[in-house]
């Protein structure tokens, strides 16, 4: 199965430390995007990275959040000094822009983060 | 910025029944997809659509793309109890890759 891989699948932290999520996009996909979802609401976007670039980090705050698509290995989203507002599942999707310009996400199965 | 509505917030039905749920933007949408999410699991992609007026069916699963490309529908024929979940429309402007996101239809389906 050549999908989305996220792990870990569950993470607990305490308020205060660092939260590391790790997504390895399908096969033959550059394009990683990152979505943070709370208790009964929809996705919202955080950043987009190509290969070694970020495209758009319009949706990650602006303190503690970072992300990064190095040239090998998988994508991280890092969170420094998490709160309990952090609390939430995170979502990584990939693609792989086709010529006609369809950009097709495929999500993985999420990380979700507990903040004690 | 960019929002979506998405209409029922939740529908109850008989096995058996056909469902319509959709989705409205405030704004043009060059690209809208369908999920369903189930618990504690990530979104899966129902169908995608590209066009205007686009017109897509996946077994039992219908949407289009509707003209104003401000609307899109799903609809679900002759329901079955697996079809329970979550689902989401979502849509891209033209700002790029990012998924604008509805806030869901949760679907139950009474055996």
């Amino acid at each position: 199965n050549a999908g989305v891989m996220q792990n870990p699948r569950h993470l607990v932290r305490r308020r205060g430390q660092e939260a590391r999520l790790r997504c390895s996009p399908m096969k033959g996909h550059s394009h990683v995007y990152w979505y943070r979802q709370l208790p009964e609401e929809g996705l919202k976007f955080m950043v987009y990275l190509q290969k070694e670039n970020i495209i758009d980090e319009s949706g990650m705050p602006k303190e503690r959040f970072s992300a990064e698509f190095p040239k090998e290995g998988p994508s991280i989203l890092r969170i420094q000094q998490v709160v309990r507002g952090d609390s939430a599942a995170y979502f990584c999707a990939s693609s792989s822009r086709s010529s006609q310009g369809t950009d097709t996400q495929y999500f993985g199965p999420g990380t979700r983060l507990t903040v004690l | 910025g960019q929002q979506l509505n998405q209409s029922p917030q939740s529908m109850f039905i008989q096995e058996g029944e056909d469902v319509s749920m959709n989705c409205t933007s405030s704004s043009i949408f060059n690209t809208w997809l369908w999920y369903k999410q189930d618990p504690g699991e990530g979104p899966v992609l129902l169908i995608a659509l590209y066009k205007a007026g686009e017109l897509t069916s996946n077994g039992r699963l219908t949407a289009q793309f509707g003209i104003t490309r401000k609307d899109s529908f799903l609809n679900i024929s002759a329901s079955i109890p697996s079809d329970v979940g979550i689902y989401f429309c979502a849509g891209r402007g033209n700002q790029g890759g990012k998924l604008i996101f509805g806030q869901g239809t949760e679907l139950s389906v009474k055996p």
